[in-house]
């Protein structure tokens, strides 16, 4: 079974720095999608960005960027001129590319406070 | 175009209760996934449907059931309450199933269901 692990419970950073939040994660799969989502206190789970295993190019959106490496089976998240805004928990995700397995496999999250 | 739709947005129930949450998709979308998300942990996989049938079953037991209507919408049932089924149960979109990034899930606000 696949397993995703976000080592971070809580990180912080100042207003404009730069962050990065860790993700490793554990499966026998060669072709499958990983997930950065954003859940503020207003509970509602928001896509930060996708990433397709079988690229090769680290996936960007705007200020969000990540380091993947299949290899080490790492999923990190840079978090560049952090706003206030961008403080909230986020997931890290998995989801196999084949088969009849549609759902999402979650990380225990990273808390991320944003210090003006 | 509105996004995802849950409701309702809190319930309270007692233990031994029924409770019936409900969900609208985003325009279009055909798939509807369930997710339980208790305090402090990642959201964990209950159900997805497409098409009006299942195509996934997490690891819950059978008092958990779910359907989804020719409009697309869906009903997650939970039968005899426990105190550990208190959550925020979050419903998520997308537009197709199996597929590549077209299965990418949108979430919805969720329900916050307090068992007493």
């Amino acid at each position: 079974a696949q397993t995703v692990t976000q080592s971070q419970p809580e990180m912080s950073v100042q207003e404009a720095e730069t962050v990065t939040l860790s993700c490793t994660y554990d499966t026998s799969e060669s072709d499958y999608y990983l997930f950065w989502y954003k859940q503020p206190p207003s509970r509602q789970m928001i896509l930060v960005i996708r990433q397709e295993a079988y690229k090769q190019q680290n996936a960007t959106e705007n200020r969000f960027s990540v380091n993947f490496q299949k290899a080490a089976k790492s999923f990190s998240l840079k978090i560049s001129d952090s706003q206030l805004g961008d403080a909230a928990m986020y997931f890290c995700a998995y989801r196999s590319a084949g088969g009849s397995q549609g759902n999402l496999i979650f990380g225990k999250g990273t808390k991320l406070s944003v210090k003006p | 175009d509105a996004g995802v739709t849950q409701s309702p947005t809190h319930l309270i129930k007692t233990r031994g209760q029924q409770v019936t949450l409900r969900c609208s998709p985003i325009s279009g979308h055909k798939s509807v996934s369930w997710y339980q998300q208790v305090l402090g942990q990642g959201p964990q996989f209950i159900f997805q449907y497409y098409e009006k049938e299942e195509r996934g079953r997490g690891n819950f037991p059978d008092r958990f059931s779910a359907r989804q209507f020719p409009n697309y919408s869906s009903e997650l049932n939970v039968n005899a309450l426990l105190l550990g089924d208190s959550a925020l149960y979050l419903c998520a979109s997308s537009l197709t199933f199996g597929s590549a990034t077209t299965d990418t899930q949108y979430f919805g606000p969720g329900t916050r269901l307090t068992v007493l």
